[in-house]
């Protein structure tokens, strides 16, 4: 089982392009995130989704939208890139139920310039 | 909404010291908690969780967190770390449908 894929593992944007990262998982999972990783500021939680077709924002939404058409897949999208978007970007997915376990992709590194 | 506190950004211990690192969450209702771990270059892996019952729990690698409820503290513990320890771990709490995570505190291990 490839358990929780990101693509893709790196990308250098210009401020104002857009992109879009895909997060892939292949457990069935009702739940995904998104979350971004900054130095001294830990995860913080961007969107997440409770199940396919459902979004909600998290504690930092702002510039970042998402969709999950497809339960297996979470899409982020950034449409206006900014510098301070600079981060490592962190999906994951787990199963319903708060004591459950949430299994991390390998990250995307994405640089604003 | 919940939020996670860990107290240490940086902490480095020679192999064989003790380790403690403190975790404290706000929220009022009953939580569930985490300790992940992320080794260098790596994705975050659980170490262990807690849900109800025991509040001291094992996990992987020796580790262990209490769950002190009046505290709102679920601090990590090792007795004697080795090398292989360095690493960044992170505290999370889920509550509802939010898992949120604490700042992360980075360990190294000096051989």
């Amino acid at each position: 089982n490839a358990g929780v894929t990101q693509t893709p593992k790196f990308r250098v944007l210009k401020t104002g392009q857009s992109m879009t990262l895909l997060c892939a998982q292949d457990m069935n999972h009702e739940y995904m995130y998104w979350y971004r990783q900054d130095p001294g500021m830990g995860l913080r939680l961007i969107h997440y989704s409770v199940g396919e077709g459902t979004t909600a924002k998290g504690e930092v939404p702002d510039g970042y939208n998402v969709s999950r058409l497809k339960k297996q897949n979470f899409l982020l999208g950034l449409e206006s890139a900014a510098p301070s978007q600079t981060s490592v970007y962190f999906c994951a997915s787990k199963r319903t139920g708060e004591y459950t376990e949430a299994f991390f992709g390998q990250g995307t590194r994405l640089t604003v310039v | 909404a919940q939020s996670v506190s860990q107290h240490n950004h940086h902490v480095i211990l020679s192999e064989a010291a003790s380790l403690e690192l403190g975790c404290n969450y706000s929220y009022g209702g009953t939580v569930n908690l985490f300790w992940y771990v992320q080794y260098p270059g790596q994705h975050l892996q659980l170490l262990l969780k807690y849900f109800s019952g025991d509040p001291l729990v094992k996990g992987i690698k020796g580790f262990e967190a209490e769950f002190i409820k009046s505290k709102f503290s679920f601090n990590l513990r090792k007795p004697s770390v080795q090398w292989s320890d360095t690493a960044e771990y992170f505290c999370a709490v889920n509550a509802g449908n939010m898992l949120t995570f604490g700042g992360g505190t980075r360990l190294m291990v000096k051989p």
